[in-house]
């Protein structure tokens, strides 16, 4: 059974740095493109950024570029999204998910919830 | 990476069919046939519905359906039943390893 669970949360003062991580099971991960979607309470979903199987692409969010950086090791079946200069507007359930073949996200993790406040 | 449109609600009937529309533009959902639709239960994680503009995932009725025209995809769920009230997002590919969701649909089964 495919799980992803991510970790890392958690209050943060604005301008301020946090690294979340995802870790994967159930599934061989260098065989699959990962991303991290989020979603501000109350709101919509927004992609924020994604990493092909072996990181040599990547592509992010306007509102997020030059301040996350999404990285994996697959050896160590996990995800990662750097976050720094972080912003009250960064407040949200972050999802890592796990990409289909055909740009879909087939498998979500359960969220790990980033507060930006001072 | 403007977000896709979507209505911000639409309802249905027990057993009516309702459709639910997703517009982009001829960089993304116009030029890709890369459009998934996901459904999200309050308080709950997304699930993939839709994928390829009109395919299911094994497990997901066959009440849901999809389709694309131009710059416009679009769920349809026929036969709608309570279990259906949920948010409804659409996706699209828009370039390299870029995907932008719609500002996601409220279904409400009256």
């Amino acid at each position: 059974e495919v799980q992803l669970v991510e970790s890392g949360g958690g209050f943060v003062q604005p301008g301020r740095s946090l690294r979340l991580s995802c870790a994967a099971s159930g599934f061989t991960l260098d065989d699959y493109s990962m991303h991290w979607v989020r979603q501000a309470p109350g709101k919509g979903l927004e992609w924020v950024s994604g990493i092909s199987w072996n990181s040599a692409t990547i592509g992010y969010a306007d509102s997020v570029k030059g301040r996350f950086t999404i990285s994996r090791d697959n050896a160590r079946n996990s995800l990662y999204l750097q976050m720094n200069s972080l912003r009250g507007e960064d407040t949200a359930l972050y999802f890592c998910a796990k990409r289909g073949s055909y740009y879909d996200l087939t498998n979500w993790g359960q969220g790990t919830l980033v507060t930006v406040s001072s | 990476q403007s977000a896709l449109t979507q209505p911000r609600s639409v309802s249905g009937s027990p057993g009516q069919s309702v459709t639910i529309s997703c517009t982009g533009t001829s960089s993304d959902v116009g030029n890709y046939d890369f459009v998934s639709w996901y459904q999200q239960h309050p308080g709950k994680v997304p699930k993939l519905m839709i994928y390829a503009v009109r395919n299911r995932p094994s497990g997901v009725p066959d009440r849901f359906s999809g389709s694309k025209s131009g710059n416009t995809a679009s769920l349809t769920i026929s036969g709608l039943q309570a279990e259906d009230e949920a948010d409804y997002y659409c996706s699209s590919h828009v370039g390299t390893y870029t995907l932008v969701f719609g500002g996601g649909t409220k279904l409400t089964v009256l």
